[in-house]
């Protein structure tokens, strides 16, 4: 079974400031990909950051990074000069690839910028 | 990105009646589309998987009778929800697969806000 754990329900970061969003996975599966999608209050999913299992590098987008730590089942997101924008609640999702395309979903952090 | 949009965006109904959903991929084909549910503060959780031209799959738990999924077009999926009851209110997210995208990634849309009285 493949399961996604967010521990931090909930986090707010200073507008400037960096903050790391946490995520740890269970899978068997040796080939998959990792998200982070963000959903502000407008409720739409926006893409955040993907990363493919198979690439050591860690993935970057702008102010959005990621430390992928395989072998711990790994996935965290940092964001670094936080943005008022970037108030939202940010889900870390895991898709293996060689199924249907589904993908699970963690239960999500609620991120707060404090201006 | 791929754009893939829902009609309604908000939708009120009495109980009994039956509430109809669309999904569109605007600007590419979706062989599979995926509609899932989310409760205030919490996650997605996956209804089903909608293929075009054949039966939706539905997940544990998920009524099928209930949740009527018709994935008719490359471009066009359906949920509609029948006898709707206040249980039923909920956000209603689909989702499209973009296969000409490499990593397989799924487009959202907007969502439906579904308010059963």
């Amino acid at each position: 079974a493949q399961t996604v754990t967010q521990s931090q329900p909930e986090m707010s970061v200073q507008e400037a400031e960096t903050v790391t969003l946490s995520c740890t996975y269970d899978t068997s599966e040796s080939n998959y990909y990792l998200f982070w999608y963000k959903q502000p209050p407008s409720r739409q999913m926006i893409l955040v950051i993907r990363q493919e299992a198979y690439k050591q590098q860690n993935a970057t987008e702008n102010r959005f990074s990621v430390n992928f730590q395989k072998a711990a089942k790994s996935f965290s997101l940092k964001i670094s000069d936080s943005q008022l924008g970037d108030t939202a609640m940010y889900f870390c999702a895991f898709r293996p690839s060689n199924t249907g395309n589904q993908f699970y979903f963690g239960t999500g952090t609620s991120l707060t910028v404090i201006p | 990105g791929a754009v893939v949009s829902q009609h309604p965006s908000w939708v009120i109904c009495k109980s009994g009646t039956s509430v109809k959903i669309e999904c569109r991929s605007l600007d590419f084909q979706a062989t599979t589309m995926f509609w899932y549910r989310q409760f205030p503060k919490q996650s997605l959780m996956l209804m089903a998987t909608s293929n075009e031209g054949s039966k939706a799959t539905y997940e544990q738990g998920v009524e099928k009778d209930k949740f009527l999924i018709n994935h008719a077009s490359l471009t066009l999926s359906t949920l509609t929800v029948t006898s709707a009851h206040p249980e039923d209110s909920s956000f209603y997210i689909c989702s499209a697969r973009d296969v000409a995208g490499g990593y397989n990634e799924q487009f959202f849309g907007p969502g439906t806000r579904l308010t059963v009285l």
